[in-house]
């Protein structure tokens, strides 16, 4: 059974708006959770992570917001730009787990 | 530059074939891993390997063999493959266990 769910599986928005990307997660032992970014032909790279004590986490024009409750986290991208193009997967572990569980990706499109 | 590579970046084979997967790292990291992306679907961890010793195995067939010769090395040799393990083959490896995976470029294999 899948333990991280990204139900999108692409998203297209104009340059200059806001792209959010969304996950949902069924294990609440999950505390600490990642995104990355993946260019076609590249492995996907590390952006932003968030652990559960927090329910925000910003680095520059990519923040990282976690609701517990609803099991469910999003990453905003604002402002959008063509170079962010990408396939974004989300990932979830806890302290104890020793892995991290992804979810099957969201591929953004950024229209000039 | 990620600071884990790996070769062959492509590679097509034949069913009765035998290839191996060649992974490197140069982080000083602890912990590698063997991840296969197929279309449309969430990342597959396939091995873990902390210190050089297997730690994991997640139900791979045995035509996945992998081996971890030193901490900055990792193989999957592969034989007797069918057509539905042609997917992206990603490496990766993190400082220990609990830490977001470095990945490296991947190798897209297609399986005739």
């Amino acid at each position: 059974d899948q333990q991280v769910k990204q139900n999108s599986p692409s998203l297209s928005v104009q340059e200059g708006r806001i792209s959010i990307l969304n996950c949902d997660y069924t294990n609440s032992m999950f505390d600490y959770f990642l995104w990355y970014k993946k260019y076609p032909a590249e492995g996907p790279t590390f952006l932003i992570s968030i652990s559960s004590i927090k329910d925000k986490n910003e680095d520059g024009r990519f923040t990282v917001f976690l609701n517990k409750s609803a099991k469910h986290l999003s990453l905003h991208i604002v402002p959008s730009q063509p170079g962010d193009s990408a396939v974004y997967f989300c990932a979830a572990s806890a302290w104890n787990f020793n892995k991290f569980y992804f979810g099957s990706g969201t591929k953004l499109n950024v229209k000039p | 530059e990620t600071g884990v590579t790996q070769t062959p970046r492509h590679l097509v084979m034949g069913m009765t074939n035998k290839k191996s997967l060649k992974c490197e790292q140069h982080l000083g990291h602890n912990a590698m891993y063997w991840y296969k992306q197929s279309a449309k679907k969430p990342l597959e961890l396939m091995f873990v390997y902390s210190l050089e010793e297997r730690v994991e195995n997640n139900s791979v067939p045995s035509r996945f063999s992998p081996e971890c010769p030193n901490s900055s090395h990792l193989f999957l040799h592969l034989h007797t493959l069918q057509p539905e393990d042609s997917a992206l083959y990603l490496c990766a490896s993190s400082q220990d266990r609990s830490g977001p995976p470095n990945f490296g470029p991947g190798t897209r294999l297609t399986v005739l």
